[in-house]
């Protein structure tokens, strides 16, 4: 099993609807991390927790909330999807203690028509 | 100006040739920075990271840093089809934060 589980992989829906994006670890880092990837943009971070009481805006957070529900558990949530949400989510991990370094879940498409 | 910069290419690169990747930033206080390699669709992975000026080698790849300059390249020796991937380059924040770049395409033609 993946150290990092993102779910749904894929999911597809309509412009007003709630969506949320799940992410699990089991890495045991203290760090949590949601990112968007679109295309010749890179990635871009939307929110990050380093605690389970610690939530901090990213670069593009307007439009997204997040949870952490755990120190194992962080989700995002799009209160009303809009198209211009379509893109690739990734959470990720990574240990205070450490080079740094981020480890990614396998990434969740989501599609707003 | 973006927090770091990279050629989108796609680099071309002939089997067994060497790939060379650049990447500029412009936070000086920049200490650590990363190459992640990523192929379509799939999640991003690690290659290297450096945070001491000079080179990092690691089998066909060698990470470069330069501070004075403000880049850091990744050269790819023997370049092999699978090698063919999109090559992330990425700082750490003063808050062990990372920022990427929009990455650099590589094709590896036989």
């Amino acid at each position: 099993d993946a150290d990092v589980t993102q779910t749904p992989r894929n999911r597809i829906t309509k412009t007003g609807k709630r969506i949320m994006l799940e992410c699990s670890q089991t890495k045991g880092h203290d760090r949590m991390y949601w990112y968007r990837q679109d295309p010749g943009l890179g990635l871009r971070l939307i929110y990050y927790s380093f605690d389970v009481k610690d939530i901090n805006k990213g670069e593009i957070s307007d439009g997204y909330s997040v949870s952490r529900q755990a120190q194992a558990k962080f989700s995002l949530s799009l209160e009303s999807a809009i198209p211009n949400q379509t893109a690739l989510y990734f959470c990720a991990t990574s240990d205070w203690s450490s080079t740094g370094e981020l480890f990614f879940g396998e990434g969740s498409r989501l599609t707003v028509l | 100006q973006k927090e770091v910069e990279q050629n989108s290419g796609p680099l071309s690169v002939p089997e067994g040739a060497i790939a060379s990747l650049n990447c500029t930033y412009s936070d000086r206080g920049s200490q650590s920075f990363f190459w992640y390699r990523q192929y379509s669709g799939k999640s991003p992975e690690l290659i290297m990271f450096i945070y001491s000026n000079g080179d990092k080698e690691d089998g066909r790849f060698t990470a470069q840093l330069n501070k004075a300059s403000q880049y850091v390249s990744l050269l790819i020796r023997d370049s092999q089809p699978s090698d063919s991937a999109t090559y992330l380059c990425a700082r750490a924040d003063s808050w062990g934060k990372l920022q990427f770049g929009a990455g650099t395409q590589v094709v590896v033609t036989p």
